[in-house]
């Protein structure tokens, strides 16, 4: 089974605060993306990464950057966290060929006091 | 750009209720086409696919068709039960980027 993995289901950081969101997957998937959950707004895209050390820019990239140095690890940061950021964070990674499902995360709920 | 379209919930069902959740998209091409169930403080998993015109997903009692000429793929399922309590989200795909609908919050008496 594919397992995506995230460093913290819950995280509580203080404003001006830089913050890192790990994701770790184990079945060799070439695209990983964040996305960003809020009530009544869906699921928004932040960042995606279709190779090592390649990035996109997704709807809402603002005060916020990415990381992939490895093909398993895709790391979320918030330089200079705000209020505004309170959010739960969601991975995901997919193959680049084929069906193109995505796997998921458990999420980080992450709170910006 | 590519867009989803669902119905807005939350659907309140009693137990043995028939489900149906209407999705439509607009896209170029033919994407394919996905149904995710996000279960209270979980992420989304995969619930059923379709990749090409007439195709029938199914999985744990749910079922949706790729119906190309209507660009839908609506979600069914013929007895609910309390446990698929949870937000659906449907989903295209034809590139890198998926576009998803904001939604539908389920919910299931007994």
């Amino acid at each position: 089974d594919v397992k995506v993995t995230q460093s913290s289901r819950y995280l509580v950081k203080r404003t001006g605060e830089k913050v890192f969101l790990e994701c770790v997957q184990d079945m060799d998937h070439e695209n990983m993306f964040w996305y960003r959950q809020d009530p009544g707004l869906g699921l928004r895209l932040i960042y995606f990464s279709y190779d090592v050390k390649m990035k996109e820019k997704g709807d809402i990239p603002e005060g916020y950057s990415v990381s992939r140095e490895k093909k398993e690890r895709f790391s979320l940061i918030l330089e200079s966290a705000s209020t505004n950021q309170t959010s739960m964070y969601l991975c995901a990674s997919s193959l680049e060929d084929g069906p193109y499902e995505q796997y998921f995360g458990p999420g980080t709920r992450l709170t910006v006091t | 750009g590519d867009s989803v379209t669902q119905m807005e919930g939350p659907v309140t069902l009693s137990e043995e209720a028939f489900l149906t959740i209407n999705c439509t998209y607009t896209a170029t091409g033919y994407p394919s086409l996905f149904w995710y169930v996000q279960y209270p403080g979980e992420g989304l998993q995969l619930l059923l696919k379709a990749t090409k015109a007439d195709d029938k997903g199914s999985n744990k009692g749910f079922e949706a068709t790729y119906r190309k000429e209507t660009t839908s793929f609506h979600l069914e399922k013929g007895s609910v039960q309390v446990s698929d309590s949870a937000v659906y989200f449907c989903s295209i795909r034809g590139s890198y980027i998926p576009t998803f609908g904001r939604g539908t919050s389920l919910i299931v008496h007994p």
